[in-house]
């Protein structure tokens, strides 16, 4: 059975900071990969995806995600962080076959000016 | 072009009675999936559809059944409520069963006094 974690239930980071939040994974076969962004009373909004290629995936609003098979890990990323990045980002991974999304606890991102 | 659309946004029911939830998939897409948010917590999967059959279903009590209609919208309807039924029902929309990626409804928050 597929199994996302995300470790951290909060990351803190100043503006213009770089940040990265972490994502583990365990599904049988290929990993299909997801990160989605959830702002307050609001619902998921796709971030970016890994499905096969380039191991750096480049997706909306300047976040970037390395997918890295021998960790199973699939960290998000953003050069340099905003206050309205401030939101709760969920990892999802499914297989390649026809099977729904699991989805990390998430993490709360805290961006401070 | 309009996103995955749900309704109503909010409602509040009292334990005991019956909930139906709604959702309307982005023009084009066939594939419709429901996931229960719990506060704190990632979605879980309730149900998937596509081409109006039951694709998958999550782990989850037979009081929530589902039903996809020939225009590809989809109702789910959720019997004798409980006070943890309580929770953000998100139905997300993809081009077909699997995705890759599925796109998400702002949901639909449940109450259940």
């Amino acid at each position: 059975a597929q199994s996302v974690a995300q470790p951290e239930d909060q990351v803190n980071v100043a503006e213009g900071n770089p940040l990265t939040v972490k994502c583990t994974y365990s599904v049988s076969g290929n990993p299909y990969l997801f990160w989605y962004v959830q702002y307050p009373n609001r619902g998921l909004q796709f971030l970016l995806k890994y499905i096969t290629g380039d191991n750096l995936v480049k997706g909306s609003y300047g976040f970037e995600a390395e997918f890295n098979k021998s960790q199973t890990s699939f960290h998000l990323k953003k050069p340099s962080a905003l206050v309205s990045d401030s939101a709760l980002y969920f990892c999802a991974v499914r297989d390649e076959g026809n099977t729904p999304l699991v989805f990390g606890k998430g993490t709360r991102l805290s961006v401070i000016a | 072009d309009a996103g995955v659309t749900q309704s109503p946004t909010h409602l509040i029911k009292t334990r005991g009675q019956h909930v139906t939830l709604r959702c309307s998939p982005i023009s084009g897409h066939k594939s419709v999936s429901w996931y229960q948010q719990v506060l704190g917590q990632g979605p879980q999967f309730i149900f998937q559809y596509y081409e109006k059959e039951e694709r998958g279903r999550g782990n989850f009590p037979d009081r929530f059944s589902a039903r996809q209609f020939p225009n590809y919208s989809s109702e789910l309807n959720v019997n004798a409520l409980l006070l943890g039924d309580s929770a953000l029902y998100l139905c997300a929309s993809s081009l077909k069963g699997g995705g890759p990626e599925q796109y998400f409804g702002p949901g639909t928050r449940l109450t259940v006094t």
